[in-house]
């Protein structure tokens, strides 16, 4: 099983600062099939980046994702107030599918 | 626009069982793998289950192999996780997720909001 880990935990951050959040595997991720996710409470999860650096449809170009093997980055160019939420890194190439366990992205 | 609604969640005791069901819209439903995620309570996610778009594969997390099988009805639309001898330790929300193809490895585009388990006596 791949494990993912990400750092920061937490966070903190003024609006219009940019952000780096990194999930790194324990072993390579087959063919960059790396996905980041956006939590808010009481809301359904919002895929923003696949293939590690693809951005969903409709998600804002703030947004970037890069990276390859074994170490991704999410990068947010400079945050808006909505952007302070939970973030989870997610491997889909090989079974089990597994996530990250979250960076908490806090207004500072 | 894609819709998922999941319902069945509640409090249930050690050793019982519960189903949960996910109602979609939106999409063509039969043309997609279907999977269920849980998150425990001030924890991360952890993928449970998927089945295939026709219902002939389906695979499951180790913690719950043998206990839990998912099915679906696509003449329903909907989304089936029948839970079995339930531990405290499957206390979580339960998300069903849309997987963005079918039988290929692919990423959850579209997530239900969940529906909480309990198990407790």
């Amino acid at each position: 099983e791949i494990v993912l880990t990400q750092s920061p935990g937490t966070l903190s951050l003024s609006p219009g600062e940019r952000a780096t959040l990194s999930c790194r595997a324990s072993q390579s991720v087959s063919s960059s099939y790396l996905a980041w996710y956006q939590q808010k409470p009481g809301q359904a999860l919002r895929l923003l980046i696949y293939g590690a650096s693809s951005r969903a449809t409709g998600i804002p170009d703030r947004f970037s994702g890069s990276g390859s093997g074994t170490d991704f980055t999410l990068t947010i160019s400079r945050l808006e107030p909505e952007d302070f939420a939970v973030y989870y890194c997610q491997q889909y190439g090989s079974s089990p599918y597994t996530f990250g366990q979250g960076t908490k992205l806090e207004i500072k | 626009e894609v819709q998922m609604l999941e319902s069945g969640g509640g409090l249930v005791q050690p050793g019982g069982s519960q189903r949960l069901s996910c109602t979609v819209s939106g999409f063509t439903f039969s043309s997609y793998t279907m999977s269920w995620v849980r998150q425990a309570p001030g924890k991360g996610l952890e993928w449970v289950s998927s089945i295939s778009g026709s219902g002939g594969s389906t695979s499951y997390a180790d913690s719950v192999k043998g206990r839990f099988t998912i099915s679906r009805d696509n003449s329903k639309n909907t989304l089936y996780l029948q839970m079995n001898s339930l531990r405290a330790e499957d206390t979580a929300v339960y998300h069903c997720a849309k997987k963005s193809c079918n039988n290929c490895h692919g990423y959850f585009d579209s997530w239900g909001q969940g529906t909480l388990v309990t198990v407790s006596s």
